[in-house]
């Protein structure tokens, strides 16, 4: 997997929309840019993954930059349960998907 | 989206005893499913990734013989530790792929305590 870099903590009011970014410069062609986050004491959750283009699901959108080496995950209308951790991580997919390489993420906390 | 279990949710051990942690698929066939352990305040760290039929693959520094695995079925992986030790405690989580979402999905995570 390729490296990817993002904040260690992030701010953001309820209802604001929260911006994530996630800087992975040496990614190849094949590889996905996944999100995942943990809440508190749980799994990760996946929220949503993209190749090339934008991808919008009911939970975020992911916007990569045309030459890949950067993208952003918007959760337009934050609310106190989205305080967690978020993870970005590159991923080719195919044989070697699921040997997901977690960075330290984006510590997001949502604040009243 | 699709669901992984994990039985039990958390664990209390004596030092020298085994535990063994299951992982389900419920709504989907897995071949291939993951163990990941994380330490407090530390991200998620790949142990072994889980075959159905054939061998686990561990990841370099992982006792094989201390973390036992065994895929029984498409939709089930067990994850024992072997006379477990307090440096063992940890949160212990499997996550399976669905394939045809290219998704990958996490159980919701076992916490092993040795005293």
């Amino acid at each position: 997997d390729a490296k990817t870099t993002q904040p260690p903590s992030m701010d953001c009011a309820e209802g604001r929309a929260a911006n994530l970014p996630c800087n992975h410069s040496t990614i190849s062609g094949n590889e996905y840019v996944y999100w995942y986050r943990q809440i508190h004491s749980q799994g990760p959750q996946y929220i949503i993954h993209g190749l090339k283009n934008n991808e919008t699901n009911e939970m975020a959108s992911l916007i990569i930059t045309e030459d890949r080496k950067s993208s952003t995950l918007i959760l337009p209308h934050a609310t106190l349960r989205d305080t967690a951790v978020y993870y970005c991580i590159a991923n080719a997919g195919g044989t070697s998907y699921g040997k997901l390489t977690f960075g330290q993420g984006t510590i997001l906390t949502v604040h009243p | 989206g699709a669901v992984v279990s994990q039985h039990p949710s958390r664990v209390i051990c004596k030092s020298g005893t085994s535990v063994k942690i299951e992982c389900r698929s419920l709504d989907f066939q897995a071949t291939t499913m993951f163990w990941y352990r994380q330490f407090p305040k530390q991200s998620l760290m790949l142990m072994a990734t889980s075959n159905e039929g054939s061998k686990a693959t561990y990841e370099q520094g992982v006792e094989k013989d201390k973390f036992l695995i065994n895929h029984a079925s498409l939709t089930l992986s067990t994850l024992t530790v072997t006379s477990a030790h307090p440096e063992d405690s940890s949160f212990y989580i499997c996550s399976a792929p669905s394939w045809g979402t290219d998704t990958q999905y996490f159980g919701p995570g076992t916490r092993l305590t040795v005293l």
